[in-house]
């Protein structure tokens, strides 16, 4: 079964930062690109970045471009976010998901999210 | 940048009912196309994608169909579990939604 599980959401400050993993099993990490998505409260997904398999290729919406990095790490099946300069319009829902084909964002598997609240 | 438009934004409709669903692209620039079923408070769940591809597991009533600038996803015949939101995605963008309601 294909499982992915977010973590490290929170509370942060305007400006501050935060670091997302999401952890895969039920398939080959390794062989798929990965994607995060974003949620914000009513609102609908926004494709936020994705990393290639082996991490030699990343893209970014235009909104993120130099505050967020997308990284992975094969050998341990982790994705991670990190978040730096964090505005009020970061607040949602952050989901990692799985590319069905590599380089398309049509995203198959979803984990459950994980909640980035930016505020003072 | 690219818009995406979606109609209806709601819909009300009855089970068994052909329900239809387009979305329209500000300016063509990929062949792919998908669209995600989304319940409260679930992540959104992939139906279709490369505009007609039907995903590992969905019932054959959800279909998609459409090219250049405009896309559709069909139910054939709604079923109570198919109310939710829908959304179209190209790339790095989705639609805003069209929510599906029990008339």
């Amino acid at each position: 079964e294909v499982l992915l599980v977010e973590s490290g959401g929170g509370l942060v400050q305007p400006g501050g930062s935060l670091r997302l993993s999401c952890g895969a099993s039920g398939f080959r990490f390794s062989e798929y690109w990965m994607s995060w998505v974003r949620q914000a409260p009513g609102m609908g997904p926004e494709w936020v970045a994705h990393i290639k398999t082996d991490g030699s290729y990343k893209n970014y919406v235009d909104s993120v471009k130099g505050r967020f990095t997308v990284s992975r790490d094969n050998a341990k099946n982790a994705l991670y976010l990190q978040m730096d300069s964090l505005r009020a319009e970061d607040t949602a829902l952050y989901y990692c998901a799985r590319e069905v084909i590599g380089g398309t964002t049509d995203l198959d598997f979803w984990g459950q999210g994980t909640l980035v609240t930016v505020s003072s | 940048d690219i818009q995406m438009t979606q109609s209806p934004s709601t819909l009300s409709a009855s089970v068994g009912d052909r329900v239809t669903i387009t979305c329209r692209v500000s300016q063509s620039i990929s062949s792919s196309l998908a669209w995600y079923q989304q319940k409260t408070g679930k992540a959104p769940k992939l139906l279709i994608y490369k505009v007609s591809t039907l995903e590992s597991g969905v019932p054959s009533r959800f279909s998609g169909s459409g090219s250049g600038t405009e896309f559709t996803l069909t139910i054939s015949s709604l079923q109570p579990d198919d109310f939710a939101t829908y959304y179209c995605q190209q790339f790095a963008t989705f639609g805003p939604g069209t929510k599906v309601e029990i008339k």
